[in-house]
């Protein structure tokens, strides 16, 4: 079975500094993508950012960046000059290619001005 | 690109009533819905995955009977709860994957549904 595991239940972040939010995962799939949803409180799900497993790089968009490191199966979230508008629940999520995803329990972000 | 609407998005019925709750690719084909639902401060729980044209195929402990899944066409599908509790009151996900997301199985949100069932 595929877990996808969040250790951070809550963090908090002063605006315009950097927060990471952790995420790791177990599969014996190969080919996988991997993403991160925001939830504001409006509830609805928003795509953050995407990683293709096969791809070395990591992915970037705009502020938020990610460190995938594959043989760690881990899959952290980097953001950067956080803003308010960034406070919301996280989901980092796993999905095999033509799969159902895989959510994680969450993690609810605070960005304090 | 790659909107989903559900509708309606906030309903509050009697007990033993039915209430059906309809998602709406927008703008792409969708070949696959799914269903979540999610309590306050929680995650999503995959209740059930559906493919345009054939029967939906519910996760492990979801009641087929008392949840609905109809996905007729590639840009509706509809969720109905039959006999409404107050236990089925809850926040109503669903999602849509098809046209470019096929590519990168990524999944389009409708805005959700909160069932409150007196």
């Amino acid at each position: 079975a595929q877990t996808v595991t969040q250790s951070q239940p809550e963090m908090s972040v002063q605006e315009a500094e950097t927060v990471t939010l952790s995420c790791t995962y177990d599969t014996s799939e190969n080919n996988y993508y991997l993403f991160w949803y925001k939830q504001p409180p409006s509830r609805q799900m928003i795509l953050v950012i995407r990683q293709e497993a096969y791809k070395q790089q990591n992915a970037t968009e705009n502020r938020f960046s990610v460190n995938f490191q594959k043989a760690a199966k881990s899959f952290s979230l980097k953001i950067s000059d956080s803003q308010l508008g960034d406070t919301a629940m996280y989901f980092c999520a796993f999905g095999p290619s033509g799969s159902r995803l895989t959510f994680g329990e969450g993690t609810q972000l605070t960005v304090n001005p | 690109g790659a909107v989903v609407s559900q509708h309606p998005s906030w309903v509050i019925c009697k007990s033993g009533t039915s209430v059906k709750i309809e998602c709406r690719s927008l703008d792409f084909q969708a070949t696959t819905m799914f269903w979540y639902r999610q309590f306050p401060k929680q995650s999503l729980m995959l209740m059930a995955t559906s493919n345009e044209g054939s029967k939906a195929t519910y996760e492990q402990g979801v009641e087929k009977d008392k949840f609905l899944i109809n996905h007729a066409s590639l840009t509706l599908s509809t969720l109905t709860v039959t006999s409404a509790h107050p236990e089925d009151s809850s926040f109503y996900i669903c999602s849509a994957r098809g046209g470019q997301g096929t590519t990168y199985n990524e999944q389009f949100f409708g805005p959700g549904t909160r069932l409150t069932v007196l």
